[in-house]
Formats: C-alpha cells, structure tokens, sequence
C-alpha cells in the first residue's frame, strides 16, 4: 500500500534552515509528482510545489520561490523540501502528498512535519 | 492566481440531512475541481476529483457536480463521522489553489 512518511516534528531557531524528508514506499516512486503542502495551525492549505522525481523537474508557487527548495534521493525513495530563513511565519504543518489521477489530486497524503520556528 | 471562494464558511446541520458547499473560482477551471475532508487533527482525505468523480472508497453519499467556475459538493442523509471541513482545491493551473474551507458541525 502507498505510504509517505515523514518525521513528526522540527524545532528550528529564527533564521535558520531546516531540511523535511517524504519517503516514500509501496509504488514505483519515479512515475508519479510529489506535491509540498502548507498548513498553518487552525488555517487552510497552501500548495508549495511539486518535483518529478524521475528527472528532478519542479514546479513552485511563486510565493514560496525563495523560501522552499524541492529535491529527491531517487536511490532511497525519499523527497526533500529544504525551507530557508525561517521566520514564525513559517511555523506549520507541512505535508507531502503524491500526485494522483490527473496528477492535482492528491490521494495520498504523509503525515505531516510539524515546524515550529523559536528561539 | 485563480482564487477558489468558498460558502458557507460554517454550517450547522442535524444528522441525516443532506447538505450542500459550494465553489466558485475566479476563472475558468473546467472540471478540474476536487474535495477534500479533513478531520481535526487529522490529514485531508480526498473525496472526488475531476469534479464528479468518487474516489475509491469514499461512501457514495459524497457526490460532486459543476464545471467552468462553479461546484457544489453535496452530502446525503450526514452522519456523525462527516463532521470535518472541507476544501476545494483547482488543478487547472499553477499555481494549485485551495478555497478557505467550510467546517461543518452537528445543529
């Protein structure tokens, strides 16, 4: 079965970087777009970007261009989002989720990193 | 960016009733509309996708109907475990963009 796992939660210091991993496992991970998903607390879903891991292509939103940086490790089934400068702003729950159907239905979520940006 | 408005924010109603959210986007989107529920503390689930379409193991109490820019989802006869909020979201074009959300709760 399809799974996505992801760390459950981060500490990070104001200004500094944090590097979120998706493993993923139970389909071929090459064949399908790996989406990055924002929650803040209490609030709605924001789409950060996708990657396609057979050839490391990406898509962002624009409004996360200098905050989010996607990659993959095709070796290990796992997808990355590398997030910089980090601010209270960007305290959330951060989901990966796998491109289904038309690619923009996200069937399979992981669970969620929650960041929490403090000093 | 196309904007996905979404209404009611909140609705209150009684177990069996069938409810209705809509969706309206700022552009054209053609059928490429999904809905998600999400419970608290839990990750969205995917309900339909492509506007109308079920997605495997969801109740067919959940339909979907609309297309260009405007959607409802519909829930026949709720039931308890349907209490959560649900989200539309566009797969037209980048970037992908959700509606606010409705939070559905028990009258």
């Amino acid at each position: 079965q399809v799974q996505l796992q992801q760390p459950g939660a981060e500490l990070v210091k104001p200004g500094a970087s944090v590097k979120l991993s998706c493993k993923a496992s139970g389909y071929t991970f090459t064949s399908y777009w790996m989406h990055w998903v924002k929650q803040r607390p209490g609030q709605g879903l924001e789409w950060i970007g996708e990657i396609n891991p057979s050839n490391g292509r990406t898509n962002y939103n624009e409004k996360f261009k200098s905050k989010a940086t996607l990659t993959v490790d095709k070796s290990s089934s796992t997808a990355y989002m590398q997030l910089s400068s980090l601010t209270s702003e960007d305290s959330a729950v951060y989901y990966c989720a796998k491109g289904e159907y038309g690619n923009y239905e996200f069937a399979y979520w992981g669970q969620g990193t929650l960041v929490t940006v403090s000093a | 960016d196309i904007q996905m408005n979404q209404s009611p924010s909140s609705l209150s109603a009684s177990l069996g009733d069938t409810i209705t959210i809509t969706c309206h986007a700022s552009q054209n989107i053609n059928v490429w509309l999904s809905w998600y529920q999400q419970k608290p503390g839990n990750i969205p689930k995917l309900l339909i996708y492509k506007a109308s379409n079920l997605h495997t193991g969801v109740p067919s109490r959940f339909s979907g109907s609309g297309s260009g820019t405007g959607f409802t989802l519909t829930i026949s006869s709720l039931q308890p475990e349907d209490i959560a909020t649900y989200y539309c979201q566009q797969g037209q074009s980048y970037p992908l963009t959700f509606g606010a959300g409705t939070k559905l709760e028990l009258k």
